[in-house]
């Protein structure tokens, strides 16, 4: 059974930086592209970053150079630094798994999301 | 990375059939088929219900379908039932390596 489990949110201070994990099961996440999404409160879904098999990344403009999202093979485990937070980074970040190893950029997994705060 | 444009709601009533736009450009709706639909309950995550315009995923009830016409891609729901009362949001692949949401469309069963 394919499973994601994020991990490492909380609160933090604008400026301050934060990893966000999200460990797989069923896969491995070394075969498919991985993605970050997040959601503000009671707001809509922003996709934040992607992950392909080869490891060519790919990010929102609200998060260039801010973000960096990596996978570590040998954990199953997706990754998001996140520096330079901002309070507009406040929200639930979700990890999703691609539905092709190719990259369809549509998503058929989900994890149930961990919430940044980032509050002064 | 502006958004794609979608109804800020819909209603029906059960067995009805509902469709909600989903309004891009051709840099992303119009140029490729890579157009997903998301169904979310409030507090949950997000459920693939169409990917690639049309196809449906293993498991999602066939009164559920996706199409497109030019810069809009549309989400059918046939036989309204209680259970699809959710948000639905619309995504599409863009042109500069990117992918952008809908707004979403918050659904009412009448």
């Amino acid at each position: 059974e394919v499973q994601l489990v994020e991990s490492g949110g909380g609160l933090i201070q604008p400026g301050g930086s934060l990893r966000l994990s999200c460990a797989a099961s069923g896969f491995t996440v070394s075969s498919k592209f991985m993605s970050w999404v997040r959601q503000a409160p009671g707001k809509g879904l922003e996709w934040v970053s992607i992950t392909s098999i080869a490891g060519t990344t790919y990010y929102a403009d609200s998060v260039k150079g801010r973000f960096t999202i990596n996978r570590d093979n040998s954990k199953n485990t997706l990754y998001l630094q996140m520096n330079s937070l901002r309070a507009e980074d406040t929200a639930v970040y979700y990890c999703a798994r691609d539905v092709y190893e190719s990259g369809g950029w549509d998503f058929d997994y989900w994890g149930q999301g961990t919430l940044v705060t980032v509050f002064s | 990375q502006s958004a794609l444009t979608q109804p800020d709601s819909v209603s029906g009533s059960p067995g009805q059939s509902i469709t909600i736009s989903c309004t891009g450009t051709s840099s992303d709706v119009g140029g490729y088929n890579y157009v997903s639909w998301y169904q979310q309950y409030s507090g949950k995550a997000p459920k693939l219900m169409i990917y690639d315009v049309s196809n449906r995923p293993s498991g999602v009830s066939n009164r559920f379908s996706g199409s497109k016409s030019g810069n809009t891609a549309s989400l059918t729901i046939s036989g309204l039932q209680a259970e699809d009362e959710a948000d639905y949001y619309c995504s599409s692949y863009r042109s500069n390596s990117a992918l952008v949401f809908g707004g979403g469309t918050s659904l009412t069963v009448l």
